[in-house]
């Protein structure tokens, strides 16, 4: 149980190109997502929180216009890295969580984003 | 300020031993700690977690212990096999709001034959 499927694995795009990775939770309901991005050898760290229906809350030194998070619904968030360019690259991981106390985010395997 | 932190960037170990990763935090309101395995290029997946008011949780051949006076925590892999190799994560949180993880460094394992 508890699997998350992220989409795209794997994108190699042009500079100024928009990319839209999605996040899927496919047996619980998810109340929280997360989004990730991890740099070469370094931790996750944490670019935003979204939950179903309402904005997401996005940390400190996070572009929000140029990193969209929607959570459409229950089991499905998406990002979307608008008018992308080389310094996005990265591997972007999202996770989910249900609105249970002490239960643990369960990840995705990732999107790497490759923007030449 | 890196409120969680795993000092130990690598750590070698024989297959049948055990291998012992270390944690420490600094944040006293965190009360809910998590390992987190991951392969080069995938997610991480989830081993086990412990809440604070527990000092330890055992899980097959893994076993989390929680010194919450130290502010420390340490997964124990016992007995280590090849399979385990991976980099391994500590997350911490506070289980108020979204409960969002804190991630440590990670601690490269890598167990030989």
């Amino acid at each position: 149980g508890a699997v998350v499927s992220q989409h795209p694995s794997w994108v190699i795009c042009k500079s100024g190109t928009s990319v839209k990775i999605e996040c899927r939770s496919l047996d619980f309901q998810a109340t929280t997502m997360f989004w990730y991005r991890q740099f070469p050898k370094q931790s996750l760290m944490l670019m935003a929180t979204s939950n179903e229906g309402s904005k997401a809350t996005y940390e400190q030194g996070v572009e929000k216009d140029k990193f969209l998070i929607n959570h459409a619904s229950l089991t499905l968030s998406t990002l979307t890295v608008t008018s992308a360019h080389p310094e996005d690259s990265s591997f972007y991981i999202c996770s989910a969580r249900t609105g249970e106390v002490n239960q643990p985010q369960h990840f995705g395997d990732g999107t790497r984003l490759s923007i030449l | 300020d890196q409120q969680v932190k795993q000092n130990s960037p690598s750590l070698s170990v024989q297959e049948g031993r055990i291998s012992i990763l270390n944690c420490d935090y600094t944040n006293s309101m965190f009360d809910y700690f998590l390992w987190y395995k991951k392969y080069p290029a995938e997610g991480p997946t989830f081993l086990i977690s412990i809440s604070s008011i527990k000092d330890k949780n055992e899980d097959g051949r893994f076993t989390v212990f929680l010194n919450k006076s130290a502010k420390h925590l340490s997964l124990h892999i016992v007995p280590s096999q090849p399979g385990d190799s991976a980099v391994y994560f500590c997350a911490a949180s506070a289980s108020t709001g979204f409960q969002k993880l804190v991630f440590g460094t990670g601690t490269r394992l890598l167990v030989s034959p």
